[in-house]
């Protein structure tokens, strides 16, 4: 299985940008980066996805190497909402042609107000 | 909005009992999932269908049995609960329209077995 390795936990500050990394050495050449979070009592929800370039969205941006290696979730300005564990997740194809998801145990956030 | 939805927030239940916990989505999704949560082992994949009556072993099946009898619902059984099924049960759907669709999770089942 594809693997990424996370922080286990990170600070920020409230309306500062915190960046939080991931490694992904064993990722393929075809393999998509997934982002999602969990906030508390909640069921995981997607960020952001991305290949190769740099992604952005209305939650957050996607900095992804250039070997593709490594990759940077980029929150701008966190806000309290924002605390939750963040997910780095490649995936694996199954024999129906679907995939499936390898979450790691991801980085939990912690936002100071 | 995609709206997953888990017909149980918190569940106890005893050692041997059978256990059905239910999963309904709105969106008309092929794909179906059932994953655990553990601390320091994050989510882990039990079954998934990839359309009615069609399923196929995740990561951690044993077990745990699954009924798809239609598209927006998918149960997940345990034939003979034991204590090491204590854990938080999750359910997402996602289309197979088009590439990296993302999955939508409900909110959770927190399982007991006592």
């Amino acid at each position: 299985d594809a693997k990424t390795t996370q922080p286990n936990s990170m600070e920020s500050n409230e309306e500062e940008p915190v960046h939080l990394p991931c490694n992904h050495s064993t990722i393929s050449g075809t393999d998509y980066i997934h982002w999602y979070r969990q906030l508390p009592s909640q069921g995981p929800e997607y960020v952001i996805h991305g290949l190769t370039s740099n992604v952005n969205n209305r939650m957050a941006s996607l900095a992804i190497a250039e070997d593709r290696k490594s990759s940077t979730l980029i929150l701008h300005r966190a806000t309290l909402r924002d605390a939750a564990v963040y997910y780095c997740i490649l995936r694996d194809a199954l024999t129906s042609g679907t995939y499936k998801y390898i979450f790691g145990t991801g980085t939990r956030l912690k936002v100071l107000a | 909005d995609v709206k997953v939805t888990q017909s149980s927030r918190y569940l106890v239940k005893r050692t041997g009992e059978k256990v059905f916990l239910e999963c309904v989505q709105d969106m008309d999704h092929e794909n179906m999932f059932w994953y655990r949560q553990d601390p320091g082992l994050g989510l882990r994949l039990i079954y998934f269908s990839y359309d009615v009556k069609m399923k196929e072993k995740g990561d951690i099946p044993e077990g745990y049995s699954v009924s798809r009898e239609k598209k927006e619902r998918f149960s997940l059984i345990l034939e003979s609960a034991s204590t090491n099924q204590t854990s938080m049960y999750l359910c997402a759907s996602s289309t197979r329209t088009g590439r990296n669709q993302p999955q939508h999770f409900g909110d959770g089942t927190r399982l007991s077995i006592l």
